[in-house]
């Protein structure tokens, strides 16, 4: 069955600090991918899309994702976490599948930053 | 351009009552999906509509219905409120079935 896998449920990290965050994924052909962000109490802002072509994909805020087909992985990644980068992260692909297409979420990983 | 917006932003019901959501898409987008976000469950797909059409749908009981209208704006509706329902409801569009989604800022809804 299809999923999508963000393995680490709370990150913490310093300001300034690097960030990766990881999401895999299981499906027979490469989907969509996306990476969303949630402030408390907020719906989710699209960080950035992959749908074919660079496999590194700049996005809003600083923040990059790298597609590697042969991990299934599209990790998130940010050379300099700011205080106003904590949330919660989600994973999501959108692919096709009985004639449909649809979109899985990841849990999600919250993102705590110390000052 | 607007986003995606969605009334009510909060919502406080009893146990049987029933409650109708509502979603504006972004101008120009034809498909609304909508979501249920519970602490203990994450995202949780309940339907998506594209044209009035209702496309795909989620494990979900049938007191939980939604539509399309002809401008795009949907509704979901639900009925015979059970406390589970409790919930962030969050309302997606986008141009296209297989392009990226857009989120509102949900419906927080709590039932009593």
């Amino acid at each position: 069955a299809q999923s999508v896998t963000q393995p680490d449920i709370h990150i913490t990290v310093s300001e300034g600090a690097s960030l990766e965050l990881r999401c895999n994924y299981s499906y027979g052909a490469t989907p969509y991918l996306f990476w969303y962000v949630q402030s408390p109490g907020q719906g989710l802002q699209l960080l950035l899309k992959y749908f074919s072509g660079d496999t590194l994909v700049q996005g809003i805020k600083g923040f990059e994702a790298e597609f590697k087909r042969s991990q299934s992985s599209f990790n998130l990644r940010k050379p300099s976490v700011h205080w106003s980068d904590a949330a919660e992260y989600f994973c999501a692909v959108g692919l096709s599948t009985s004639g449909t297409y649809k979109y899985i979420f990841g849990t999600g990983t919250r993102l705590k930053v110390l000052a | 351009k607007a986003g995606v917006t969605q009334t009510p932003r909060y919502l406080i019901k009893t146990r049987g009552q029933q409650v109708t959501l509502s979603c504006s898409p972004i101008s120009g987008h034809r498909s609304v999906s909508w979501y249920q976000q519970t602490p203990g469950q994450g995202l949780q797909f309940l339907f998506e509509y594209f044209s009035e059409t209702q496309r795909n749908k989620g494990n979900f009981p049938g007191r939980f219905s939604g539509r399309q209208f002809s401008n795009s704006r949907s509704e979901m509706n639900v009925s015979t409120l059970e406390l589970g329902d409790s919930a962030l409801y969050l309302c997606a569009s986008s141009l296209s079935v297989s392009s990226e989604q857009y989120f509102g800022p949900g419906t927080r809804l709590t039932v009593t």
